[in-house]
C-alpha cells in the first residue's frame, strides 16, 4: 500500500510564484524522497531527506520534514513553466517492507 | 550521462499475447525495480531484485507475470497471457545501494492490450 499522501492534489500557479506541496505519512520513516514526473516520462529524483534532518535545499527546491507531525513539504521558489509536472513523495519505512512507498502525486501547472 | 533504458517504449498487443519488456539498469547499480503506473492505482511496485536475486515480487500477479534478471545488465518483465487490464505504463528503476535509497527511473514502456 502507498503511504505518502500529497496535498494539494492539483496546483495551478503563475510563473515566478512559489509552489508548495505537502506530504503526510503514517509510519516511522528512514527517509523521505521527492520525485518529479513530466508528462510521458519517467520519475526523476529531486531530493532525499533523512529522518534526522529537518530541512534540505537543492537549487530552487526546499524540503522540510516534521517527523512529529509525520509530514513533509516541498517548496519550489520562483517557478518556471518547465516546473509543470507531477510531484511524488516516497517514504522509506524504518520497519517492515523493504521498499519505497509512493504517494499518488501532485499535479503542478505553471502558467507562463 | 548514465541512465536506465527500457524497450520497447510503446507496445500494442491483443489480449492473450505474450509481452516482454526489457530494462538495462545503470551500470554498477545493484537493485532493480519494476513498477506499474495507472491513473486509478498510481505507482505500484511489482518486483525488485538485489544483486540479481528476486527479493520481493508480492505486488505481481503470479499467474501471468514473471520477472527475471538473466544478467546484471538486463532485467525482463513478461506477461503471458496479457489482458486488457494490464494496460499501463511499466517503469524500471535501478538503485546504487538499498531499496530505500534513491531510485533512477527509465522512460517506461507504455502497454496497450486490446
Amino acid at each position: 500500500s502507498q503511504q505518502g499522501e500529497e496535498d494539494p492534489q492539483a496546483l495551478s500557479i503563475q510563473e515566478g510564484e512559489n509552489a508548495t506541496m505537502n506530504c503526510s505519512y503514517k509510519t516511522s520513516i528512514n527517509n523521505l524522497q521527492w520525485y518529479r514526473q513530466n508528462s510521458g516520462r519517467g520519475l526523476v529524483h529531486l531530493i532525499l531527506i533523512r529522518s534526522n534532518e529537518r530541512e534540505k535545499h537543492s537549487g530552487r527546491l526546499r524540503v522540510t520534514l516534521d517527523t512529529s507531525k509525520k509530514s513533509s513539504s516541498l517548496l519550489i521558489t520562483a517557478s518556471r513553466a518547465a516546473d509543470t509536472a507531477s510531484y511524488f513523495c516516497a517514504t522509506a519505512p524504518v520497519w517492515g517492507n523493504n521498499r519505497l512507498a509512493f504517494g499518488k502525486g501532485n499535479q503542478v501547472v505553471v502558467i507562463p | 550521462d548514465a541512465r536506465v533504458t527500457q524497450t520497447p517504449r510503446h507496445k500494442v498487443t491483443e489480449m492473450g499475447q505474450e509481452v516482454t519488456m526489457r530494462c538495462q539498469p545503470i551500470l554498477g547499480h545493484n537493485t532493480v525495480f519494476w513498477y506499474r503506473q495507472t491513473m486509478m492505482q498510481g505507482l505500484e511496485l511489482l518486483a525488485y531484485f538485489r544483486n540479481r536475486a528476486p527479493l520481493d515480487d508480492s505486488g505481481m500477479p503470479k499467474d501471468r507475470f514473471s520477472a527475471e534478471m538473466p544478467d546484471a545488465t538486463l532485467a525482463t518483465l513478461k506477461i503471458q497471457p496479457s489482458e486488457p487490464r494490464d494496460s499501463a505504463v511499466y517503469f524500471c528503476a535501478s538503485g546504487l545501494t538499498g531499496p530505500k535509497e534513491t531510485q533512477y527511473f527509465g522512460p517506461g514502456t507504455r502497454l496497450l492490450v486490446l
